[in-house]
This record gives C-alpha cells, sequence and structure tokens, in this order.
C-alpha cells in the first residue's frame, strides 16, 4: 500500500532562516508522481510542485527548492530565508501512474511551519 | 477566472439531518474529488468521479453520497449515517487520466454538528 510520512509535526522558525520539511514515501509501483501543497490559513490547498520517479533531479524556484532521492524514497522541500507569508501547512502527496486511472493521492499528514517576525 | 467554488463555508447539521455540500469547477476538468481533512490529519478521499453519470469511493465513503450528472458539478450530501461528520471538506478537480496532472482545490467547506 501506498504511504506517505511527513514526520514534523509543526516547525517554527524566525524570518529568515532556512527551513527543511521533510516527506518519506513507501510505494511498490516503479512508476509514480510525488506532490507538494500549501494550505494557507484561508483553507485551500496550493499546488506548488510535481515530479515523476524518473526525474532525480533537484528543482529551485525562487526561495523553494526540492531534493528528490529516490534511493532513500525521500522528497524533501526546502524554503530559503523564510517569510512571514510561508506559514502554512505543507502537504507532500504520492500518487500512482496507471494512465487511464484517476489520479488519487495518498496525502502526508501536513506539517504547520510558522515563521516568526 | 477559472476555478472551483465550494459553497457553503460553513455548514451546521442537526442531529438525523442529510446535507449537500455543493462544488462546481469551471475548469473544463474530467475528473473531481472529495476530501476530508480532520485537525492534525491529511486528507482522506471520499469520493471520486472520472467523467459524468460515473463515481468511485474512495478510503471513507460510508456515510456519504454523491452524484455527478453535469461535468461541472460533483454534489457531496452528507447522509445521517455519518456519525461523525464534524471535519473540513475539500473539493478538488483535475483534468483526467492523462498523466498524473496537478489537482486544483476549492477553498473548503466546514462541516459542524449543532
Amino acid at each position: 500500500a501506498q504511504k506517505v510520512t511527513q514526520a514534523q509535526t509543526e516547525i517554527s522558525v524566525v524570518e529568515k532562516e532556512d527551513v527543511t520539511l521533510d516527506c518519506v514515501y513507501e510505494t511498490r509501483d516503479t512508476t509514480y508522481y510525488l506532490f507538494w501543497y500549501k494550505q494557507p490559513p484561508s483553507g485551500e490547498l496550493v499546488f506548488l510542485i510535481r515530479r515523476n520517479s524518473f526525474d532525480e533531479q533537484n528543482e529551485i524556484s525562487g526561495r523553494y527548492s526540492w531534493n528528490f532521492q529516490k534511493s532513500t524514497s525521500s522528497f524533501n522541500f526546502t524554503i530559503t530565508a523564510s517569510q512571514v507569508v510561508d506559514s502554512a501547512v505543507y502537504f507532500c502527496a504520492l500518487s500512482e501512474a496507471t494512465y487511464g486511472a484517476s489520479e488519487k493521492l495518498v496525502f502526508g499528514k501536513g506539517t504547520k511551519l510558522t515563521v516568526n517576525p | 477566472d477559472g476555478g472551483i467554488t465550494q459553497s457553503p463555508k460553513y455548514l451546521f447539521r442537526k442531529e438525523g439531518q442529510n446535507v449537500t455540500l455543493s462544488c462546481e469547477q469551471n475548469l473544463n476538468h474530467d475528473a473531481m474529488y472529495w476530501y476530508r481533512q480532520d485537525p492534525g490529519q491529511g486528507l482522506r478521499l471520499i469520493y471520486y468521479s472520472q467523467i459524468v453519470n460515473d463515481f468511485q469511493k474512495g478510503d471513507i465513503a460510508e456515510g456519504y453520497s454523491v452524484s455527478r450528472e453535469k461535468k461541472e458539478s460533483f454534489p457531496l450530501t452528507v447522509t445521517s449515517a455519518q456519525k461523525n461528520p464534524t471535519a473540513f471538506y475539500l473539493c478538488a478537480s483535475s483534468p483526467g487520466p492523462r498523466g498524473n496532472q496537478p489537482q486544483h482545490f476549492g477553498d473548503g467547506t466546514r462541516l459542524s454538528i449543532l
């Protein structure tokens, strides 16, 4: 069965600190997709990134970066120079890649990040 | 702008009452989903639909029902059989089975018991 573990329940940092959110996944599929979503206090989930299992290149988008390592089944998310607006709950999610099937997501329990001024 | 609209934002249910949560999308997406979120928990899939007039149970479908009569609409009914309905409900949509495109989410409905 697929499973996503976000071991950090809550993290609190001071503005401008770097912070890494951990995500470990389990799947028997050789082809799969990983996602990160942000849930601000308003409640909606905002898509941040999608990565397929064949692409292990790290990705950087502004202050955000993602480190995908198949060897350790991890897909960690780093925010550089954190800001108060980064305060949110962050979810890591996993889906199978069966073409023709609906993209059901399995979510981790989320990490609540608080960035203090 | 294209997006997903959920209504109402807050909903209260009396004991033994059925309530229906609305979800409408104008993204022309084929697939739609309903998730339940409890405090400190991730999202759990209730029902999903890949196409009009078709839907499948997710992991926690008991006590819930859905319909998909139109492409843009996927209402969720929380029945009296759902004994613990207090939660945050999120609706999502995606283009469909075309390679795991990201799901787009609505703003959610918070359901409480009176």
